[in-house]
């Protein structure tokens, strides 16, 4: 099965928010990380948090961290129309410090 | 340009066909990879170098083969393509450590008839 694993798909109305969730197996992941796919393009970091901290906040983006559920969440404050993407979490791991993804979550914004 | 470059875009070849998909970035970055994308998978990591001469397989090396002569270049080739190789194939690139962020290339779009 996955290493790390995400729901699919979400759709929310523009101006609320958005909550991706993702399950990660690997504990001793010291950074895990939220990258965005816009549609034919390539993937873009958006945030990260390192393991030892339990939230992050970055302008409209929150990451929370459940180290003990091995649970992340990446949370988009008032969701527009061009934070329609795919969103990626990953955790790093291995010797060459390479990334495992989750299957990716398709946000939907309507208007 | 500054960045990491994949060539093709876009590419349809038939299958048993030898074709080379090309990763150049222009950071002189030591870590090079390579991803394939398929829907309900997320990005599945194929090969991956430490160095120029240094590559090692990830999660799913079969069917594939890559080299790494220069630094800023790592091809990938697939020997005799099969049609469940039609994928986006991703390329990217990092510094050694902890926490630095990966760079990824526009993707290749391949499809294999």
């Amino acid at each position: 099965g996955e290493d790390v694993e995400q729901s699919l798909f979400l759709s929310v109305r523009e101006g609320d928010s958005s909550v991706i969730n993702c399950t990660y197996t690997d504990s001793s992941s010291t950074y895990l990380y939220w990258y965005k796919q816009e549609p034919g393009a390539g993937l873009q970091l958006l945030t990260y948090i390192f393991s030892n901290m339990d939230m992050k906040q970055d302008q409209r983006l929150t990451v929370l961290l459940n180290k003990k559920d091995k649970h992340l969440s990446l949370r988009i404050a008032d969701t527009q129309t061009g934070d329609s993407a795919i969103y990626f979490c990953a955790e790093m791991g291995g010797s060459a410090r390479q990334l495992t993804f989750g299957s990716g979550t398709q946000l939907t914004v309507l208007p | 340009d500054a960045g990491i470059t994949q060539s093709p875009r876009y590419k349809i070849t038939e299958t048993g066909r030898q074709v080379t998909l090309m990763c150049h970035q222009t950071w002189s970055h030591s870590y090079m990879f390579w991803y394939r994308q398929d829907l309900g998978h997320g990005l599945r990591l194929i090969y991956y170098s430490a160095a120029a001469d240094i590559t090692d397989k990830g999660e799913v090396p079969d069917g594939y083969v890559v080299s790494r002569s220069k630094t800023e270049n790592f091809p990938l080739t697939l020997e005799s393509a099969t049609r469940s190789q039609t994928s986006v194939y991703f390329c990217a690139s990092s510094e050694p450590g902890m926490n630095t962020e990966a760079f990824f290339g526009q993707g290749t779009r391949l499809t294999v008839v």
